[in-house]
């Protein structure tokens, strides 16, 4: 158990939806990042927050976003959902001194 | 950004055997990570290594970051380390991680 939770573990849900998929990283951390893991992109960087501030942005669509709270939970936000959005969504959260990443067990996003 | 290559992409072995998963990256790194998915999906830590060597029981991997290249070693394999396994290095410029398209390894009873 890395420490970082993330729900729901499964959303099924149809195109044109919008979910929500929540983060909480392990006590202490300030950073959260955000990936994805799909069979045609393998797995890439979306976004990073750092104590309630984005920090650094990759391949997030604009349909995506995310934010993170005071609580330093956070939540990534995707909408208007299409096919090739199914793929397993991956919080991370990091140690400050080392930047080393700790991985939650997902969200497996299926979109029919 | 960085590029990450690993090799094999594929890795077949019988119980109790021994491997070498290769790594290479194109630019300079701050660190490196390796990470193990389980058929389940879970991504579990395996070790940080910036540089250097490190072991933990039957694992061990080393990073040589002058020459781009990180290597991890899995000895005396069982069934339970099948899976696929990730090299992500972090580069100078930002946090975050950029995984490679990973070794998936089998082992056979």
């Amino acid at each position: 158990d890395s420490g970082v939770t993330q729900t729901p573990k499964h959303l099924i849900t149809a195109t044109g939806q919008r979910v929500t998929l929540r983060c909480s990283p392990r006590s202490g951390d300030l950073s959260v990042y955000w990936y994805q893991q799909s069979l045609d992109q393998g797995l890439q960087f979306l976004i990073q927050y750092y104590n309630g501030e984005e920090r650094a942005k990759g391949n997030i669509l604009e349909r995506f976003s995310a934010q993170q709270f005071p609580d330093l939970h956070s939540e990534l936000n995707l909408s208007s959902l299409e096919l090739g959005d199914s793929a397993l969504y991956f919080c991370a959260s990091s140690v400050a001194s080392t930047h080393e990443q700790y991985f939650g067990p997902g969200t497996r996003l299926t979109v029919t | 950004g960085i590029q990450v290559e690993q090799s094999p992409p594929d890795l077949i072995l019988q119980e109790g055997a021994n491997s070498t998963l290769r790594c290479n990256f194109s630019d300079s790194v701050n660190n490196l990570q390796w990470f193990h998915q389980n058929p389940w999906g879970q991504l579990i830590n395996l070790f940080y290594i910036p540089s250097g060597t490190k072991q933990n029981g039957r694992l061990s991997a080393t990073t040589v970051a002058t020459e781009r290249y990180s290597l991890l070693y899995i000895s005396s394999s069982q069934t339970t380390d099948s899976g696929v396994y990730f090299c992500a290095p972090r580069g100078l410029l930002n946090e975050k991680l950029t995984f490679g398209t990973g070794t998936r390894l089998t082992i056979i009873p």
